[in-house]
């Protein structure tokens, strides 16, 4: 199994330039959840899904766009990279339901905003 | 929503002494505290984990401790090394969403 697989694994945008952060998960899991990780903040939640076709929004949601049209997938969208944006970001899976066990995390993606 | 609050942010040890790191929560109805420990450059994984039925859980040399009632948990390592240094966050959820986390302790153990 490959688990949680995040592309790219480093990117570097201009102010203004949008782009696709990728994520794909192979353990059928339910909830899926994009974090972003700054220095001294911990673990932020920016979007999260409870299966295809419902997304929420975490605590840091504002610049970013989530969608799941399939259980796999579930890429984040910068809509217009700002230097705020500058961050590692992580997408996790885990079970849902009654099956209440931990996330698996990808490999995380290190953005940089210049 | 779940609100969870991590102490302290850095930890600094001797190699065989005990660190003990706390969180609390604020949503009655979460019942999975997860702990995770993240190394440098990498990604955070799991190293134990409680529920909220149980009040204690040990594996070799972690353990972690759930009180329901204060909400709070722990976690505690004994005899450290140099190799459980790293950066460890709690995380509480009540099932039917997705995890919040503390912001983080890190640890360090010198030799």
């Amino acid at each position: 199994n490959a688990g949680v697989t995040q592309t790219p694994k480093f990117q570097v945008l201009k102010t203004g330039q949008s782009m696709t952060l990728q994520c794909a998960q192979d353990m059928n899991h339910e909830y899926m959840s994009w974090y972003r990780q700054d220095p001294g903040m911990g673990l932020r939640l920016i979007h999260y899904s409870v299966g295809a076709g419902i997304t929420d929004q975490g605590e840091v949601p504002n610049g970013y766009n989530v969608s799941r049209s399939t259980t796999e997938d579930f890429p984040l969208r910068l809509l217009s990279a700002a230097p705020s944006q500058t961050s590692v970001y992580f997408c996790a899976s885990r079970p849902g339901g009654s099956a209440n066990t931990e996330a698996f995390f990808g490999q995380g993606t290190r953005l940089t905003v210049v | 929503g779940e609100n969870v609050e991590q102490h302290p942010s850095t930890l600094s040890v001797q190699e065989g002494d005990s660190a003990v790191i706390k969180c609390t929560y604020s949503d009655s109805a979460s019942n999975y505290f997860p702990w995770y420990k993240q190394e440098l450059g990498k990604r955070p994984q799991l190293i134990i984990d409680i529920r909220s039925n149980v009040g204690e859980k040990k594996d070799q040399r972690i353990a972690v401790t759930l009180n329901k009632t204060a909400k709070h948990f722990s976690l505690h390592i004994t005899e450290t090394q140099p190799e459980d240094s790293a950066v460890y966050f709690c995380a509480a959820t009540p099932g039917y969403s997705t995890l919040t986390f503390g912001k983080g302790t890190m640890l360090l153990v010198s030799p």
